[in-house]
């Protein structure tokens, strides 16, 4: 069946430390791989997303991800977290000229002060 | 950025009424909106997905009798969840796609958090 899947359901850091959340996908085919964040109380965001091209993408608020298609990831980093990045994190995948979005449980990120 | 709105933000109602969930975009056309359900600490799942002016396709699962979608308008979507019961409590988000800027990205409501007493 097709999946998307955060491994990594909470993740507890300091400020100032990096960040690596993963995601991988079962699907076969072309996919549309989607990062979104949602800060506490608010709705999602995109954070960054890739189509085609340059594999290692560059998203908002210092965020990017890199898709390794051999490997069905499509993992987000950040070198160096803040407190303000205190929030829930989802993965989402869609084929090719699809119109849904299937996405991952979620990675809690809480970063200490 | 594209702006999409869901009212109510929060609604309680008792077992056995209707309760109607209002998606807008506010600053573009969204000829595709999508309704998903999150249960606590877990993903988004779709509900359905509609285009203005047809028919909502429902995922497999969904009862389209119970939670009746229309998108009326190119700014405006409705889900309703008919005959509610305790079951049906869930947050209830809507997303848009439109004409605005890249049309493969969804813009995501602040959601609907629905309590069947």
């Amino acid at each position: 069946a097709q999946s998307v899947s955060q491994h990594n359901h909470h993740v507890i850091l300091s400020e100032a430390a990096s960040l690596e959340l993963g995601c991988n996908y079962s699907y076969g085919g072309t996919v549309n791989l989607f990062w979104y964040v949602q800060y506490p109380g608010q709705h999602l965001q995109l954070l960054l997303k890739y189509f085609s091209g340059d594999p290692l993408v560059k998203g908002i608020k210092g965020f990017e991800a890199e898709f390794i298609k051999s490997k069905f990831s499509f993992n987000l980093r950040k070198p160096s977290v803040q407190w303000s990045d205190t929030a829930e994190y989802f993965c989402a995948v869609r084929l090719a000229g699809a119109n849904n979005l299937f996405f991952g449980t979620g990675t809690r990120l809480t970063v200490i002060p | 950025g594209a702006v999409v709105s869901q009212h109510p933000s929060w609604v309680i109602c008792k077992s056995g009424t209707s309760v109607k969930i209002e998606c807008r975009s506010l600053d573009f056309q969204a000829t595709t909106m999508f309704w998903y359900r999150q249960f606590p600490k877990q993903s988004l799942m779709l509900m359905a997905t509609s285009n203005e002016g047809s028919k909502a396709t429902y995922e497999q699962g969904v009862e389209k009798d119970k939670f009746l979608i229309n998108h009326a308008s190119l700014t405006l979507s409705t889900l309703t969840v008919t005959s509610a019961h305790p079951e049906d409590s869930s947050f209830y988000i809507c997303s848009a796609r439109g004409d605005r800027g890249n049309t493969d990205t969804q813009y995501f409501g602040p959601g609907t958090r629905l309590t069947v007493l």
